[in-house]
């Protein structure tokens, strides 16, 4: 079955980069996702990647892939205080009714 | 604007006291997800709606059942809630055929005394 890990804990300083990694096993996955999760609320997709695309990048959010080694990373570029929350990696299956499976997420605390 | 809409966003029940939350949407999708969410884990999912058609994820407990009387509106029903089953409870929907993107509501914090 699918299996999604992620590192639980990341600390940087305010204004600089931070980069969350994310490991997958299905290699039929056709979307890869990074959500956002705040304190008692609920998931934001951040951005997503196809299958397909090696890189991606929106404002201060840059997406890699490597699809053969199953990496999927996210950087963020000048990280702010308000960028700490949970960030949550998801891969999305192919076949049946392609079920999104979850990382466990990785919290990310910056620094003042 | 609230795209996907959970009420409450905090239940209190007592064990065994069946408890119902709801999920709305304007978005105007046809599918439609029921997440728990354990503290520090990742959102599990119990079960979805494609259209009409109810799909039970095999380790769902019986305990948790839902409705989906429109396609605007899902209802997850926990009918004997237990105290491993206080968590916070997420609704996503999604629009088949386009980016196959999840929009999550809030979640629905349940707490079971």
């Amino acid at each position: 079955g699918e299996d999604v890990e992620q590192s639980l804990f990341l600390s940087v300083r305010e204004g600089d980069s931070s980069v969350i990694n994310c490991t997958y096993t299905d290699s039929s996955s056709t979307y890869l996702y990074w959500y956002k999760q705040e304190p008692g609320a609920g998931l934001q997709l951040l951005t997503y990647i196809f299958s397909n695309m090696d890189m991606k990048q929106d404002q201060r959010l840059t997406v890699l892939l490597n699809k053969k080694d199953k990496h999927l990373s996210l950087r963020i570029a000048d990280t702010q205080t308000g960028d700490s929350a949970i960030y949550f990696c998801a891969e999305r299956a192919t076949g049946g009714y392609q079920k999104v499976t979850f990382g466990t997420g990785t919290k990310l605390q910056v620094i003042p | 604007d609230a795209m996907v809409i959970q009420n409450p966003r905090y239940q209190v029940t007592q064990f065994g006291k069946p408890v119902t939350l709801s999920c709305s949407q304007t978005l105007n999708h046809n599918v439609m997800y029921w997440y728990q969410q354990k503290s520090s884990q990742a959102p599990k999912l119990l079960f979805h709606y494609y259209d009409k058609d109810f799909n039970n994820e095999a380790d769902t407990p019986d305990n948790f059942q839902s409705r989906r009387p429109n396609t605007s509106f899902c209802f997850l029903d926990i009918r004997s809630p237990g105290l491993g089953d206080a968590a916070m409870y997420l609704c996503a929907t999604r629009v088949s055929g386009g980016q196959e993107t999840q929009y999550f509501g809030p979640g629905t914090r349940l707490l079971v005394l």
